[in-house]
């Protein structure tokens, strides 16, 4: 079956400090691997996918296999990161529906 | 109006009503998808209507029925629902794919807040 733990409800960095917003995942095949992000009083939206080798907004994340970890970083965190983080998985065909985990609120402190 | 567009914002109703959850994409997706999301838990898939398929879940009750009348639109039908219903429905489509090793992902909409008094 297909799971994605987010270990952390709530993650509190000082403004300028690195992030790491985990995100570890189960399943048995090649997974992709999504992170959502949701603003105060806005939708989820995509942030990256891992198929994409993208930094958005400063953030990354690396897919590691061995690990099952999909982990999202940005080395200097900024007041308006503020938001809640959703890691997601899907399985190996682009038809199959995305598996989220419960959410990381990630707040910055000035 | 771009994107997806759910209506309405907010609904309450009582547990002997019917009413219904509307849901429009105009990004010329092929797939659309109901999510529960409650407090303290994750996502919960409920529908998902992909490639001109309806993928039953046999985990949703009953009093929750959804109709895809064409890619564009999609509703969940709700009667005689409880309390515990309470909750944001949101909806999302995508371009699905039977590609293997590509999900282009989601785009959701605002959400529907229901309250069931």
């Amino acid at each position: 079956a297909q799971r994605v733990t987010q270990p952390e409800k709530l993650l509190s960095v000082f403004k300028g400090a690195p992030v790491e917003l985990k995100c570890n995942y189960s399943y048995s095949g090649s997974p992709e691997l999504f992170w959502y992000v949701q603003y105060s009083r806005q939708r989820l939206q995509l942030l990256l996918r891992h198929i994409s080798r993208e930094s958005i907004k400063g953030f990354t994340a690396d897919l590691n296999k061995g690990e099952t970890s999909f982990h999202l970083k940005k080395p200097f965190a900024q007041e308006e990161d503020s938001a809640m983080y959703y890691c997601a998985l899907s399985g190996e065909s682009g038809n199959t529906p995305l598996v989220f985990g419960k959410g990381t609120r990630l707040s910055v402190i000035a | 109006e771009t994107g997806v567009t759910q209506t309405p914002r907010h609904l309450v109703m009582g547990m002997t009503n019917k009413k219904s959850l509307k849901c429009e994409q105009h990004l010329g997706h092929n797939a659309m998808y109901w999510y529960k999301q409650s407090a303290k838990k994750p996502l919960e898939l409920m529908f998902v209507y992909s490639l001109e398929e309806r993928v039953e879940n046999n985990s949703v009750p009953s009093r929750f029925s959804p109709e895809c009348p064409n890619s564009s639109h999609l509703f969940l039908h709700l009667h005689t629902l409880q309390p515990e219903d309470s909750a944001l429905y949101l909806c999302a489509s995508s371009q699905a794919t039977r590609k293997a090793g590509f999900h282009y992902g989601y785009t959701f909409g605002s959400g529907t807040r229901l309250t069931v008094v």
